[in-house]
């Protein structure tokens, strides 16, 4: 178990260009999420995965972002024509849906994207 | 929409006090899980502790407990005999019911330790 890895670790980029962050959960883990947390504050939630399938994505994933889990295994984050707003920490955490009513989130390193 | 509400930016303990760190929250289910996570610097985000909201009994993880007062909605962690590597910013989080939905934090807390 080597844990919740996210790549890159950091990114700088210039207003307008596209971005795309990945993350490799946890090797069983079925469930992955995606938040931005922005300096002071704590993590928002953008949207989760279980399997391949996306199932719920908050207001905040404005049609310039977009996230995929191909094959149910790792996920990806783009963010399209980015914003000076976009400037924050991107983390991902995965978990396992089973039959018990709690599995904890492991949250990985996190991207921090920067835009000028 | 549920919504969690730390009202301490930071606090500062000495090394082996106790710290007691506030946090409330609002909801209208009955059934969820509140947690405290630990983010120390430039390191990633781990899990404190946890409560079932159905369990009257407050949790308990070796120096760390929470209080929790369900009908305050209030879930504050105490850490007995500080450490140094307890610095760090601690976010209480919200989740409701069953079924792994995601979590909803609040502003955080940052903690340090003064020796």
């Amino acid at each position: 178990d080597t844990g919740v890895s996210q790549n890159p670790r950091h990114k700088i980029t210039k207003r307008g260009q596209n971005v795309t962050f990945r993350c490799d959960p946890i090797s069983e883990h079925n469930r992955l999420y995606w938040y931005r947390q922005t300096l002071g504050q704590g993590p928002e939630f953008l949207t989760y995965f279980q399997n391949e399938a996306q199932l719920e994505k908050s207001r905040l994933l404005s049609d310039r972002f977009s996230a995929e889990r191909p094959k149910g295994s790792f996920s990806t984050l783009e963010i399209q024509r980015t914003e000076q707003g976009d400037s924050a920490m991107y983390l991902c955490a995965s978990s396992f849906a089973g039959t018990r009513s709690y599995n904890e989130q492991f949250f990985g390193p996190g991207t921090r994207l920067t835009v000028l | 929409a549920q919504t969690v509400t730390q009202s301490q930016p930071e606090m500062s303990v000495q090394e082996a006090e106790t710290v007691t760190l506030s946090c409330t929250y609002d909801t209208s289910e009955s059934d969820y899980y509140l947690f405290w996570y630990k983010q120390p610097p430039s390191r990633q985000m781990i899990l404190v502790i946890r409560q079932e909201a159905y369990k009257q009994q407050n949790a308990t993880e070796n120096r760390f407990s929470v209080n929790f007062q369900k009908a305050a909605k209030s879930f504050s962690l105490k850490i007995s005999d500080s450490q140094l590597g307890d610095a760090a910013m601690y976010f209480c989080a919200y989740r409701r019911g069953s079924g792994n939905t995601p979590l909803v934090f609040g502003k955080g807390t940052r903690l340090s330790v003064i020796a």
